[in-house]
């Protein structure tokens, strides 16, 4: 059983351009939820997928926006990023919306 | 809104336990989950309890709610080397129906040999 996978490991990217983070569900999870670590904190959930459609969403600007595939693996987009958006992303699938969460490795984005 | 706090820092000797806290504000959480956080990887689920439980234990692993003063511990029997890491406390509130996680800011257990 593949675990959830996501890429790149690490970006490097310039305040004001664009990034496209990618996440792939573990095996038979139809659910897959985003979260932002900043240094020294715990993270922070941005929003979740659940078959294809965004199923709630905290507290960040629309500049953070989401899809989901039909196999069930998710894209992050952020845009127009500014240097307090450097952080660990996380993505963490389950099966269902309410079931356990199972997190990948992560993204460690920079942003200059 | 949901506010989870920990203390920073643990440290311990191997082979003693270690106790890890957590207190939380909603008291309409269902899950109340424990995380820990290897350096550079991501969150790997340990063990979680259902609110209307006080006690679950795991092999090395017991988990005490205590829900009127909304508070939550860790237990590490036996802790080793290995167990040093960040670990975070995290509660999935009843009624949001995203099941997102609420964080703490995490406790990072040094285990001194």
């Amino acid at each position: 059983e593949t675990g959830v996978t996501q890429s790149p490991t690490h970006l490097i990217k310039t305040r004001g351009q664009q990034v496209t983070l990618r996440c792939s569900s573990q095996s038979g999870h139809n659910t897959v939820s985003w979260y932002q670590q900043a240094l020294g904190q715990g993270p922070q959930f941005i929003f979740q997928y659940y078959r294809e459609e965004e199923n709630g969403r905290g507290n960040f600007p629309p500049r953070f926006s989401g899809l989901q595939f039909p196999n069930y693996s998710s894209e992050l987009n952020v845009n127009a990023l500014e240097l307090d958006d450097s952080a660990l992303y996380l993505c963490a699938s389950s099966v269902d919306r309410g079931g356990e969460q199972y997190f990948g490795p992560g993204t460690r984005l920079t942003v200059t | 809104g949901e506010d989870v706090e920990q203390s920073l820092f643990l440290s311990v000797r191997e082979g003693d336990s270690s106790v890890i806290n957590c207190t939380y504000t909603d008291s309409s959480s269902t899950y109340l989950y424990w995380y820990k956080q290897e350096p550079g990887a991501g969150l790997q689920l340990l063990t979680y309890i259902f609110s209307n439980m006080d006690m679950k234990q795991d092999q090395r692993l017991t988990v005490l709610l205590n829900k009127k003063d909304k508070h939550l511990s860790l237990r590490i029997a036996d802790t080793q080397t290995g167990d040093s890491a960040i670990y975070f406390c995290a509660e999935s509130p009843l009624l949001t129906g995203a099941n997102n996680l609420f964080f703490g800011t995490g406790t990072r257990l040094t285990v001194i040999p």
